[in-house]
């Protein structure tokens, strides 16, 4: 069955970075569109990157543009984010998750979400 | 960006009730709108997508209509484990966002 396991949170300062992990398994990665969406504490959902499954395409939300990198390991069916210059309103649950459909889209998998703290 | 707004943020209902909930884009999403369940302390689970399509393995209790502007996600005889916060998301623009969540409560 289709599984994602993020790891790689933790507690860093303001102007830090920190590298988010995704690990799938159950699907073929390589043919899938991967997103990183986040929650803030006790806040709504918020997505913040996208990348093709082939690594061409990738688009940012305003709110990490600059700062956050999304990358992919087809090989190792792996997806990352690397977020730099650290911010405390950066603090949240970060999830990864599978871009379903065509046009419409959906995000129809999920992992289970890696703890992000920004403070100091 | 596409601000999405629900009503009500929260309800409560009793096991059995039917309740809808209401989603509306601040443009056009023709039917762009996708509907999430998400239970304390996990990730939010794809309930209905494209606005009426049911994903594999969801109840049929649950349901989804509208178009355009305006839609409804309704839970027909709502069951105890439908107790959670459900929150739509538009997928109309690359920078896709949701809406502020609806708890459903016990009553």
């Amino acid at each position: 069955q289709v599984q994602l396991v993020e790891s790689g949170g933790g507690l860093v300062k303001p102007g830090g970075s920190l590298r988010l992990s995704c690990a799938a398994s159950g699907f073929t990665f390589s043919d899938y569109h991967m997103s990183w969406i986040r929650q803030a504490p006790g806040k709504g959902l918020e997505w913040i990157s996208y990348i093709s499954n082939g690594g061409s395409t990738i688009y940012y939300a305003d709110s990490v543009k600059g700062r956050f990198t999304i990358s992919r390991d087809n090989a190792k069916n792996s997806l990352y984010l690397q977020m730099n210059s650290l911010r405390g309103e950066d603090t949240a649950v970060y999830y990864c998750a599978t871009r379903g459909g065509v046009r419409p889209t959906y995000f129809d998998f999920w992992g289970q979400g890696t703890q992000v703290t920004v403070s100091s | 960006d596409i601000q999405m707004t629900q009503s009500p943020s929260s309800l409560s209902a009793s096991v059995g009730d039917r309740v809808t909930i209401t989603c509306r884009a601040s443009q056009n999403i023709v039917t762009y709108l996708n509907w999430y369940q998400q239970k304390p302390g996990k990730a939010p689970k794809l309930l209905i997508y494209a606005a009426f399509s049911l994903q594999s393995g969801v109840p049929s209790r649950f349901s989804g209509s509208g178009s355009g502007t305006d839609f409804t996600l309704t839970i027909n005889t709502l069951q105890p484990e439908d107790f959670a916060t459900y929150y739509c998301q538009q997928s109309y623009t690359i920078s896709q966002t949701f809406g502020q969540g609806t708890k459903v409560e016990i009553k």
